[in-house]
């Protein structure tokens, strides 16, 4: 199965910041990595496909990058309503798999 | 609009069998190229892919849980099921129904359902 490692672990910072959020891979999976943020006791939500590919709704502050083993999620200027956690996942081989996730917490 | 619910028992005791069911409404699981996909959150907020049916009827599992798990479907009543066999306190977690379009990533999910695995 291909591991996906996060991290950090926890994220604090003050609304306002720009965070960046790593996702590696431990194979090359191209750009079949996605995001999600959960809130507490919510179902997570899909922010970003393909690496890079944007999903309606999502607001335009959320943006993705990489390819092949290393990818990115990062917040352009973080709200209060950003906080929670962040997932990424890989659809490249099965079973498709999940990072263990980062939480973005207030500072 | 789309939306997906999942229901169960909530408590199991060691070694039973669970059954849950994804009823989806706002569209036809046997429509369109979508799979239906069970995943858990384990205690913790590790995520675990279960398995799928796509619209099709083809089912695909984890290798690490095919033993032991099964989905099926009702197309009449547009649900559909996961059941679940010798289970340890280590299938405790929150199980999620979710849809994603073929190889898509998942964009409509179920509030989730609790299930607890304890004597």
């Amino acid at each position: 199965d291909i591991v996906l490692t996060q991290s950090p672990a926890t994220l604090s910072v003050t609304p306002g910041d720009r965070v960046s959020l790593s996702c590696r891979a431990s194979q090359s999976i191209s750009n079949y990595l996605h995001w999600y943020q959960q809130k507490s006791h919510e179902s997570p939500r899909l922010l970003i496909k393909y690496a890079s590919q944007s999903i309606s709704g999502i607001p335009s502050r959320f943006s993705g990058s990489g390819s092949g083993t290393d990818f990115t999620l990062s917040i352009n200027s973080v709200e209060t309503e950003d906080f929670g956690m962040y997932f990424c996942q890989q659809s490249n081989s099965w079973p498709h798999t999940f990072g263990s996730g980062t939480k973005l917490e207030i500072k | 609009d789309v939306q997906l619910q999942e229901s169960g028992p909530g408590l199991v005791k060691p070694s039973q069998t669970v059954s849950l069911t994804c009823t989806v409404t706002g569209i036809s699981i046997t429509t369109g190229n979508y799979r239906w996909s069970w995943i858990r959150q384990f205690p913790g907020n590790k995520l675990e892919w279960i398995g799928y049916i796509y619209y099709s009827g083809t089912i695909t599992y984890n290798p690490s849980l095919t033993s032991r798990t099964t989905i099926t479907r009702d197309t009449s009543k547009n649900q559909f099921f996961l059941e679940m066999n010798s289970l340890t306190a280590e299938d405790t977690a929150t199980y999620y129904c979710a849809r994603g379009e073929g190889l898509l990533p998942l964009d409509y999910w179920g509030q989730g359902t609790t299930l607890t695995v304890s004597s």
